[in-house]
């Protein structure tokens, strides 16, 4: 089992719609959990950044954890044309470095 | 505050000739390093990370090799590629360890092998 399963999509959404991206991962005791939003043809930007469970909210975007489920999502509310990206999701496994999501590509239509 | 900076942005080597890919942090003093592959439609593969001046760890064995001469320098090298060395490749730093640390990416160098 992948220790972080992101459903690649393409996700297609009208402009305005709520989205909902989600991950779930292995371990229960992973309590770092992070979204990214990388551009095409850019660098994955940090986007949303939670600490256990829990909701936290940043404007238009809601980072949500599940830890009874080992599940995560971001939601997008009014989205916009700009936020069509690839959203990863990433986890501290406990190792050196980050695990990362293969990522969903979302397209907010206008 | 701290920037990262990665080049070349994009390039088209042919099988066999060698690679090199420079990436620098500033605002920072001994970061953690690293290089990551991103294949099209793939997640980000990690290839090496470094926490110090030549300390390079390697995640993957693979056709690629990668130094850290200077505190803020960490170059990704290769004396032969082969066609399946093509991706985008990222350069990130974090503060310290992971753990609660948010990792930072540079804006990538797209290679083709051709």
């Amino acid at each position: 089992q992948k220790e972080v399963e992101q459903d690649p999509g393409p996700l297609s959404v009208p402009e305005g719609a709520i989205v909902s991206l989600n991950c779930t991962y292995s371990n229960s005791a992973f309590q770092y959990f992070m979204w990214y939003r990388q551009y095409s043809r850019k660098g994955p930007e940090l986007l949303m950044y939670t600490y256990s469970s829990g909701n936290k909210e940043d404007g238009r975007f809601t980072a949500q954890v599940d830890k009874s489920s080992k599940y995560i999502s971001l939601f997008i509310r009014d989205s916009q044309p700009s936020d069509s990206a690839t959203y990863l999701c990433a986890i501290d496994t406990g190792r050196r470095a980050l695990t990362f999501g293969s990522g969903t590509r979302l397209q907010v239509q206008p | 505050s701290q920037t990262i900076h990665q080049w070349p942005a994009t390039l088209v080597q042919p099988v066999g000739s060698p690679l090199s890919l420079e990436c620098t942090v500033e605002g920072t003093s001994n970061p953690n390093l690293y290089w990551y592959r991103q294949a099209a439609g793939r997640g980000l593969q990690l290839l090496f990370y470094s926490v110090g001046i030549g300390q390079i760890s390697s995640e993957v064995p693979q056709n690629l090799s990668a130094s850290r001469p200077q505190d803020r320098q960490f170059i990704l090298s290769s004396k032969k590629l082969l066609l399946s060395d093509s991706g985008f490749y990222l350069c990130a730093w974090t503060r310290g360890t992971v753990s609660g640390n948010t990792i930072y990416f540079g804006e990538g160098s797209w290679l083709t092998v051709v």
